[in-house]
């Protein structure tokens, strides 16, 4: 067990308002990542951090933004969510420091009306 | 991006019998992971390939790199239901080493 733990683990809401999700490690890895999981897609990288307030985009990043302000956590936000970001987004960090995931926590859920 | 394609996209067999999966792409990787993900959890790292004709094996689970590093397969050995799954292979992107991830194979293993 790695200690990821993502919060919500289910979430339902309307277009247009703002989502933040949380990811939480109880170990002080650098590399944090966010995935999305869609049928037909697989998972694809939204953003990623590799330290405190060191942040890039993914291949999906249109729509999302990031924040980490302590190592522990890493939030994602959709600041005005749109139907075609209903989704089940999964964190994961690199234990290995390769810039790589090795560990994934359990997923959010996440249904936009 | 590279590619990585998934076969078959789905397989349903019955428990004691043999399968294998695939992972496919045009692009030279420098590396393959296959991960397994059961319904309402995150993926799994079973394995990670690096060489080229490289194979590894997970109890039942033999893993093998392709000779170009453009492919790998996972074969399972005498099927058990707990064998049941998503198997997804990834592979790290040339330039920026971020994984692009496969479709994956949705495994059902009848009891």
């Amino acid at each position: 067990d790695a200690g990821i733990t993502q919060s919500p683990r289910h979430k339902v809401t309307e277009t247009g308002t703002p989502v933040t999700l949380r990811c939480h490690q109880t170990e002080n890895h650098r590399y944090m990542y966010w995935y999305r999981q869609d049928p037909g897609h697989g998972l694809r990288l939204i953003h990623y951090s590799y330290g405190v307030k060191d942040t890039d985009k993914g291949e999906v990043s249109d729509g999302y933004s990031v924040s980490r302000s302590k190592t522990e956590d890493f939030l994602l936000t959709l600041e005005s969510a749109t139907s075609s970001q209903t989704s089940v987004y999964f964190c994961a960090i690199s234990v290995t420091g390769t810039g790589q995931p090795q560990h994934f926590g359990d997923g959010t859920r996440l249904s936009i009306l | 991006t590279q590619l990585l394609e998934q076969s078959p996209q789905f397989l349903s067999i019955q428990e004691g019998e043999n399968l294998t999966v695939y992972c496919n792409s045009s692009s030279v990787f420098s590396s393959l992971q296959w991960y397994r993900q059961e319904p309402g959890e995150g993926p799994v790292l079973l394995v990670t390939v690096v060489t080229g004709g490289e194979v590894k094996k997970l109890k039942r689970l033999t893993f093998q790199f392709g000779d170009a590093r453009k492919d790998s397969s996972l074969h399972i050995t005498a099927a058990q239901p707990g064998d049941t799954g998503l198997y997804l292979c990834a592979g790290p992107n040339f330039g920026n080493e971020k994984l692009t991830f496969g479709t994956g194979t949705r495994l059902t293993i009848i009891p």
